[in-house]
């Protein structure tokens, strides 16, 4: 059972570029959610979705797109890359239990 | 406007004493909540939680306190021990709602040996 799987755990990219992280789970979570954790800022909501072709904003949506075709899949992307998205990007998703999420390894991004 | 705060960016304590770490929240709408603890480079892992319907939950070593009239939690370690150190997110949810989780900003505790 291999939980929240994201990809890449490592990326670097020029300003402007566009890129999407991967994610999904194998545990048949209707609720996904991106979170984003900057340093002094804690972990704060991108998006987030309740199930497959239901999406919505969280707390930091601007810069970011989602999609949910199917209930595996989340994937996260950045449409012209900022300095200001720099930051560590965990995907996550929710079983039964109220607010208990389970998270991935988390994927480092890097814009310069 | 921030909803669930963690004034504390660190604690440091003792193995085998106790370590309490705190958290605040302003939204009254919020009738759950979490504690979540976090590796470096890893994700963060569900530790324990709490119903506004109670003011206390324990877990082995682990114990969750609500004040609702105080807005305030806090989690206590007992005894604490150097696995412990690790950064520790308060979060709160209203049930039934959009399940949206708001984290506090996390504190980092670090257990001596």
């Amino acid at each position: 059972n291999a939980g929240v799987t994201q990809t890449p755990k490592f990326q670097v990219l020029k300003t402007g570029q566009s890129m999407t992280l991967q994610c999904a789970q194998d545990m048949n979570h209707e609720y996904m959610s991106w979170y984003r954790q900057d340093p002094g800022m804690g972990l704060r909501l991108i998006h987030y979705s309740v199930g497959a072709g239901i999406t919505d904003q969280g707390e930091v949506p601007n810069g970011y797109n989602v999609s949910r075709s199917t209930t595996e899949d989340f994937p996260l992307r950045l449409l012209s890359a900022a300095p200001s998205q720099t930051s560590v990007y965990f995907c996550a998703s929710k079983g039964p239990n109220t607010g208990e999420l389970f998270f991935g390894e988390g994927s480092r991004l890097t814009v310069l | 406007d921030q909803q669930v705060k963690q004034n504390s960016p660190s604690l440091s304590v003792q193995e085998g004493r106790i370590s309490i770490l705190n958290c605040d929240y302003t939204n009254s709408m919020f009738d759950y909540f979490l504690w979540y603890k976090k590796y470096p480079a890893e994700g963060p892992t569900f530790l324990i939680s709490i119903s506004s319907i109670k003011d206390k939950n324990e877990d082995g070593r682990f114990t969750v306190f609500l004040n609702k009239s105080a807005k305030h939690l806090s989690l206590h370690i007992v005894p604490s021990q150097p696995g412990d150190s690790a950064v520790y997110f308060c979060a709160a949810v209203t049930q039934g709602g959009s399940e949206k989780l708001v984290f506090g900003k996390g504190t980092k505790l670090t257990v001596n040996p």
